[in-house]
């Protein structure tokens, strides 16, 4: 099957600082999403991505389907920001189920 | 409704005993998902629904687990016997159908204990 890595595994930053996290996937894929599980558990859905780029507030990101990569950006990090980035890929089709990177999880101190 | 609803919260089940879980999806949606969240960053997929027909089984357990949507019903997870390895959180996503609808949409889980 699919393979999801995600870097940094954990991240550590002070309020306002930017960050990158990257999603390397192992083949092509027609669902990306990136969720945000916050300290409760919840999962937020944040971007639906499979190419390109969207921006929504502080969170931009870029999927480069051709190189297999999807990268999230936070600026100006903010202590609701901590929690785990997971992104999720989908690769068999229309409703396929999406396998999950390991997460990256940041915490933003003030 | 306008978010996928998930009954109990949290399930507390002695080892043996039976667990069901509840999933109803975004009014609309045509596919129902289950996923199992174990320690904290590993997630399984275990089986997906177009409405009520099963569309995607290669995650599910053989033994012991088994799932249902039926029409104006919640869809179920049903945990027969349970072990203490099946301690997790469930999840439940649903989405549209047709291409390009493909985004899923997760509800708030339901945290089964097995003691």
């Amino acid at each position: 099957g699919i393979q999801v890595e995600q870097s940094p595994p954990d991240l550590i930053l002070q309020e306002g600082a930017n960050s990158t996290l990257r999603c390397n996937f192992s083949d092509s894929v027609n669902n990306l999403q990136w969720f945000h599980q916050n300290p409760w558990g919840q999962l937020i859905n944040l971007f639906y991505i499979p190419s390109g780029t969207k921006q929504n507030g502080r969170l931009s990101a870029t999927t480069v389907a051709t190189e297999r990569y999807s990268l999230l950006y936070i600026s100006s990090s903010q202590t609701t920001d901590s929690g785990v980035y997971f992104c999720a890929v989908g690769n068999t089709g229309t409703a396929s189920k999406l396998t999950f990177g390991t997460g990256t999880r940041l915490q933003v101190t003030l | 409704g306008e978010e996928v609803a998930q009954t109990p919260k949290h399930l507390v089940r002695g080892e043996g005993q039976k667990a069901k879980l509840y999933c109803a999806p975004i009014k609309g949606h045509s596919y129902v998902f289950w996923y199992q969240q174990v320690l904290k960053n590993e997630f399984k997929f275990l089986i997906s629904f177009q409405n009520e027909n099963v569309f995607d089984e290669t995650g599910m357990p053989k033994e012991r687990f088994s799932a249902k949507c039926l029409p104006n019903s919640p869809c179920s997870l049903e945990i027969q016997a349970t072990k203490l390895e099946d301690s997790a959180v469930y999840f439940c996503a649903s989405s549209q159908s047709g291409a390009g609808y493909n985004e899923q949409f997760f509800g708030p889980g339901t945290r089964l204990t097995v003691l």
